[in-house]
């Protein structure tokens, strides 16, 4: 149980294009999502939390409008990269925490992200 | 969130038991410990997590001192497979839940 899926798992794609990133809970509803980015040999990096039904909290430094997060479903969170660039290029990870107190974060395998 | 200093790096030899020390001296009243691991390009993967009674399940074993200052993550018996960076967090339940990553320790498991 607790599966979460995230897709693509890679994508390569020209500077100013924008990309989305879907993150799905398959097994279980999760009220919050969130989004981290990691850069090569670094550790992960929270950019914003994302709640069913109401607008995303951005941690300090993460630009709202270049990453729009939507989180229209229990089971669904989106990150849109818009206008990308290449130093937008990363490795984009999701994680989801189901209903319930205690309950852990559940990660995806990630998106990696290469702007040309 | 408390704070949490682990190791750099470890390696431990195929078949043994792996223990992984933690380091939360500042941890709070109502923080859990919480242990992740990830295997290179992939997401983190949960092991485990405890408040303050040790805690076992099918992946590893989790010991937490009397005084909640330090932890130790034990895999029973290494394998190739657990070559990865281990994350300790020290999350409040009643918060944000955000996890906050440190740097981890990386285990190699030597065959």
């Amino acid at each position: 149980g607790a599966v979460v899926s995230q897709h693509p798992s890679w994508v390569i794609c020209k500077s100013g294009t924008s990309v989305k990133i879907e993150c799905r809970s398959l097994d279980f509803q999760a009220t919050t999502m969130f989004w981290y980015r990691q850069f090569p040999k670094q550790s992960l990096m929270l950019m914003a939390t994302s709640n069913e039904g109401s607008k995303a909290t951005y941690e300090q430094g993460v630009e709202k409008d270049k990453f729009l997060i939507n989180h229209a479903s229990l089971t669904l969170s989106t990150l849109t990269v818009t206008s990308a660039h290449p130093e937008d290029s990363s490795f984009y990870i999701c994680s989801a925490r189901a209903l319930g107190p205690k309950k852990p974060q559940h990660f995806g395998d990630g998106t990696r992200l290469s702007i040309l | 969130d408390a704070k949490t200093t682990q190791p750099t790096s470890m390696d431990c030899a195929e078949g043994r038991a792996a223990n992984l020390p933690c380091n939360h001296s500042t941890i709070s009243g109502n923080e859990y410990v919480y242990w992740y691991r990830q295997i290179h390009s992939q997401g983190p993967q949960y092991i485990i997590h405890g408040l303050k009674n040790n805690e076992t399940n099918e992946m590893a074993s989790l010991i937490i001192t009397e005084d909640r200052k330090s932890s130790t993550l034990i895999l029973p018996h290494a394998t190739l497979r657990d070559t990865a960076v281990y994350y300790c967090i020290a999350l409040d339940q009643t918060g944000a839940n955000n996890l906050f990553f440190g740097t981890g320790t990386r285990l190699t498991v030597i065959p």
